[in-house]
C-alpha cells in the first residue's frame, strides 16, 4: 500500500518560476528521499533527508522535513523546461530494510 | 561508476508464459531491490536481496520470485504472466549504511507487454 501522498498531484508553471511539491506519510521512517522521473523511464535520485534532519539543499532543491506532522516538501528554485518530469517521494520505514514505499507523484509541467 | 544496468529493457510475452528479468547493481553495492510500476498501483516493492538473502518482501503472490548471485547481480521470475502483470519493473542497488542515509539507486527498468 502506498504510504506517501504527494500533493498536488499536477502542477504546471512558467519556467522561472518556483515549484513547490509536498508529501505526507503515515509511519515512522529512517529517511525520507525525493526522485524525479522522465516519462515512465528509471527514477533519478534526487535527494535524501534523514529522520533527525529538518532541512537539506541541493543545487536548486530544498527539502523540508517534519516529522511530527509526518509531512515533507520539495521546492525547485528557477525551475526550467527541462525540469518537467514526475516527481516521487520515498519513504524507508524504521525497522524495514531495502524497503522504499513511493507516493502516486506529483507530475510537474514548466513551460517555456 | 556504472550505474545499475537492466536486461532486457522491452519484453512481450503471452499470458501463461513465465519471464526472467535480470539486473546488475552499481558496483560494491550488495543491496537489490526490485519494484513494479503501473499507472493504477503506482510504485510497489516487490521484494529486497543482500548477500543472496532475502531480507524483505512486499504484496505480491508467489508467481513473483527473485534471487541474488555472489555477485550482487539479481534476477526476478514471474511465472504463469497475466494481463496485470504488464508494467515497467525497476531494480534499485543501494549501499548497506547505518544511521539511515541508505540511498538507492534506480536501474533505467524492463518494461512488459503481456498480451
Amino acid at each position: 500500500s502506498q504510504q506517501g501522498e504527494e500533493d498536488p498531484q499536477a502542477l504546471s508553471i512558467q519556467e522561472g518560476e518556483n515549484a513547490t511539491m509536498n508529501c505526507s506519510y503515515k509511519t515512522s521512517i529512517n529517511n525520507l528521499q525525493w526522485y524525479r522521473q522522465n516519462s515512465g523511464r528509471g527514477l533519478v535520485h534526487l535527494i535524501l533527508i534523514r529522520s533527525n534532519e529538518r532541512e537539506k539543499h541541493s543545487g536548486r532543491l530544498r527539502v523540508t522535513l517534519d516529522t511530527s506532522k509526518k509531512s515533507s516538501s520539495l521546492l525547485i528554485t528557477a525551475s526550467r523546461a527541462a525540469d518537467t518530469a514526475s516527481y516521487f517521494c520515498a519513504t524507508a520505514p524504521r525497522g524495514s530494510q531495502g524497503n522504499l514505499i513511493f507516493g502516486k507523484g506529483t507530475k510537474l509541467s514548466v513551460k517555456p | 561508476k556504472a550505474g545499475v544496468t537492466q536486461t532486457p529493457r522491452y519484453l512481450i510475452k503471452t499470458r501463461g508464459q513465465q519471464v526472467t528479468l535480470s539486473c546488475s547493481p552499481i558496483s560494491g553495492h550488495r543491496s537489490v531491490s526490485w519494484y513494479q510500476q503501473t499507472p493504477g498501483q503506482g510504485l510497489q516493492f516487490l521484494f529486497e536481496y543482500f548477500s543472496e538473502t532475502q531480507r524483505n518482501k512486499g504484496n505480491f503472490p508467489g508467481r513473483f520470485s527473485g534471487r541474488q548471485f555472489s555477485n550482487s547481480r539479481s534476477e526476478m521470475n514471474v511465472s504463469t504472466l497475466e494481463l496485470g502483470d504488464s508494467a515497467l519493473y525497476l531494480c534499485a542497488s543501494s549501499l548497506v549504511l547505518a544511521g539511515g542515509r541508505e540511498t538507492q539507486y534506480f536501474g533505467p527498468g524492463t518494461r512488459l507487454l503481456v498480451l
